[in-house]
């Protein structure tokens, strides 16, 4: 199994450009979440999906759009890309669906927007 | 909404001493509190957890404990050792929605010296 999976790894933008950033997992999970990590900020939640078919806010997502593709798939997209949205990406899954369970998080994207 | 806070936000300690970290919630219904733990460079893995029917927890050298009423938690790491040095977070679900989400705390650098 390869857990969670992110890809780009690396992505640099210009102020405007628009990018998605691709999740997966191969773990049958039911909740996926996105979250983003700045320094000294802990990591915030941007957007959740409980189970497939189903999308939430978190505490973070102005300037974010989620897509839950499938039950393996969650996709973040950044429509106008801000320098305020430089942070390091990470996905997560859980295997429960709209409880509390273990977070599998995957090995994050970092974006730098210029 | 669910508001963590922890401290210390950096924590030395000398090799075989013991760390604590302090954390703080704001939701009484928030009824799930894990840590995670991450390596510089790398993704959150999760540690151990505690649910709020529950006072303590322990696994091998780490222990956390929760408090209620005071709404706090703790994570307690004992005899530790060059490769706890890390970034510690402590997270809280709130209670409402039973959605899974987590609120994480802002880190805690741990640093174990030789």
């Amino acid at each position: 199994n390869a857990g969670v999976t992110q890809t780009p790894k690396f992505q640099v933008l210009k102020t405007g450009q628009s990018m998605t950033l691709q999740c997966a997992q191969d773990m049958n999970h039911n909740s996926m979440y996105w979250y983003r990590q700045d320094p000294g900020m802990g990591l915030r939640l941007i957007y959740y999906s409980a189970s497939e078919g189903t999308t939430d806010k978190g505490e973070v997502p102005n300037g974010y759009n989620v897509s839950r593709l499938n039950k393996r798939e969650f996709s973040l997209r950044l429509e106008s890309a801000a320098p305020s949205q430089t942070s390091v990406y990470f996905c997560a899954s859980s295997k429960i669906a709209g409880s509390t369970d273990t977070q599998y998080f995957g090995p994050g994207t970092r974006l730098t927007v210029l | 909404g669910e508001n963590v806070e922890q401290h210390p936000s950096t924590l030395s300690v000398q090799e075989g001493d013991s760390a604590v970290i302090k954390c703080t919630y704001s939701d009484s219904a928030s009824n799930y509190f894990p840590w995670y733990k991450q390596e510089l460079g790398k993704r959150p893995q999760l540690i151990i957890d505690i649910r709020s029917n529950v006072g303590e927890k322990k696994d091998q050298r780490i222990a956390v404990t929760l408090n209620k009423t005071a709404k706090h938690f703790s994570l307690h790491i004992t005899e530790t050792q060059p490769e706890d040095s890390a970034v510690y977070f402590c997270a809280a679900s709130p209670g409402s929605g039973n959605t899974g989400k987590l609120i994480f705390g802002q880190g805690t650098t741990l640093q174990v010296k030789p």
